[in-house]
């Protein structure tokens, strides 16, 4: 079974400007989570979606937003660019919900944002 | 406030040397705590979820064991190809958000 996919696997983008990123779970998860890793803070969760809706979402601003298909496909988008926005983004999926379930992880985006 | 601290940050080790790692956490209402482990350059590999004070899992070299207060991850005979970063992670309540801490980087030299 393959596991979790994410393109692109790197970025480079300017400040001010917006990102999409995206990610295939393992087939037949329903649940996708979005984490974005940093050497100084770790991996903070930014959202979860199941079934197209958005469950549950971390404490990141309004410029961080996502969305589920129905084929269980999530994208990720960032807009107006800041430096801080650099990281690794991960994405993770679960078969039904993420709650008390393991989550899969994909490779990641690694955005640089200069 | 939901915390998760790991100790050491960094452990270097003999081939063959056991140890263990530790993961403290404070949450309210424990769902699960996990365990994965995170080479350069790639995304989290899942080893183990834990439910309840008392479980233990095991899986080649690895141990992992969970108390009220903490969770450690007992290494026996390491090799080289061990070396990585091992994240712990807990869930609490309804939440399925995983809550990390900053990992422990383990490096086994030959």
């Amino acid at each position: 079974k393959a596991g979790v996919t994410q393109t692109p696997r790197y970025l480079i983008k300017t400040r001010g400007q917006q990102v999409t990123l995206s990610c295939s779970p393992i087939s037949g998860h329903r649940s996708v989570s979005w984490y974005q890793q940093t050497p100084g803070q770790g991996l903070q969760f930014l959202f979860e979606y199941f079934s197209e809706t958005q469950r549950n979402k971390g404490n990141f601003p309004g410029r961080f937003s996502g969305r589920q298909f129905s084929n269980s496909r999530s994208e990720m988008n960032v807009s107006t660019l800041e430096l801080g926005d650099s990281a690794l983004y991960l994405c993770a999926s679960s078969p039904t919900s993420s709650v008390g379930n393991e989550q899969f992880f994909g490779p990641g985006t690694r955005l640089t944002v200069l | 406030e939901d915390q998760v601290t790991q100790s050491p940050e960094a452990l270097r080790l003999q081939e063959g040397e056991s140890s263990s790692l530790n993961c403290s956490y404070t949450v309210s209402g424990l769902r699960g705590l996990f365990w994965y482990r995170q080479d350069p350059g790639k995304g989290p590999e899942f080893l183990f979820t834990l439910y309840s004070a008392g479980e233990e899992k095991e899986k080649e070299r690895l141990k992992a064991t969970l108390t009220k207060k903490e969770s450690f991850l007992h290494i026996t005979a390491p090799k080289p190809e061990d070396s990585a970063t091992y994240l712990c992670a807990v869930q609490r309540g309804s939440q399925g958000n995983l809550i990390f801490g900053k990992g422990t980087k383990l490096s086994v030299k030959p």
